[in-house]
């Protein structure tokens, strides 16, 4: 079955640490997305892909990193500059205009 | 920016009718779509409306005005497992990125 697949579930973080959210999809969509939602709010974006080889910020990218070396494959770096990385981040995919998003099941990270 | 408003919280009881409005800005705009999630889940997909007027799909229904920039979402024959949130999201280019609000809160009491 196709579907987005994002490891690991949980994970923690000592402060001073980068740390790498994995996503990956089987579905053959183009575009690949990072959300990150706080207690109670919205999703805001990170970055997103869409296109193999080509990324762009979205509204929050400082502290953070990706690549999209390949299609199926989305990872998140989480580096020490991000100031405040305790939140729990969605991936997503889509094939393009009209049909939504495809959302992994989450990674909740802590910083400790 | 596609601002989008949404109330926080919304409490109802089990049978009843809630009503759920969402206002987007119109610049840029291509569609909407309504989001539901549970606490500590992913979203999950519940209607797109792109062209004027009301979609109903059991007892969910979404309603979109273009020209007024205003969706709403309405859940029918409420069931304790519609307490949750739901997230109203603007499709805003080509390639189909979604601008979400910061979602509705939605509580249903026996």
């Amino acid at each position: 079955d196709g579907g987005i697949t994002q490891s690991p579930k949980y994970l923690f973080r000592k402060e001073g640490q980068n740390v790498t959210l994995s996503c990956e999809q089987n579905l053959n969509h183009d575009a690949m997305y990072w959300y990150r939602q706080d207690p109670g709010q919205g999703l805001r974006l990170i970055y997103y892909s869409q296109i193999v080889n080509d990324f762009q910020k979205g509204d929050i990218a400082e502290g953070y990193s990706v690549s999209r070396e390949k299609k199926e494959s989305f990872p998140l770096t989480v580096t020490s500059a991000q100031k405040n990385p305790t939140a729990f981040y969605l991936c997503a995919s889509s094939i393009g205009k009209s049909y939504g998003y495809t959302f992994g099941s989450g990674t909740r990270l802590t910083v400790v | 920016g596609q601002n989008i408003d949404q109330p926080t919280e919304m409490t109802a009881t089990e049978g009843a009718i809630v009503q759920i409005n969402c206002t987007y800005q119109t610049s840029g705009f291509n569609g909407l779509f309504w989001y539901q999630q549970h606490a500590g889940e992913a979203p999950t997909f519940l209607s797109y409306n792109v062209l004027d007027g009301l979609e109903e799909k059991g007892r969910f229904s979404s309603f979109l005005s273009r020209s007024k920039g205003y969706s709403y979402l309405l859940l029918k024959e409420l069931q304790m497992k519609d307490s949750a949130s739901y997230l109203c999201a603007s499709e805003t280019d080509s390639w189909g990125k979604l601008q979400f609000g910061a979602g509705t809160q939605v509580v249903v009491t026996p």
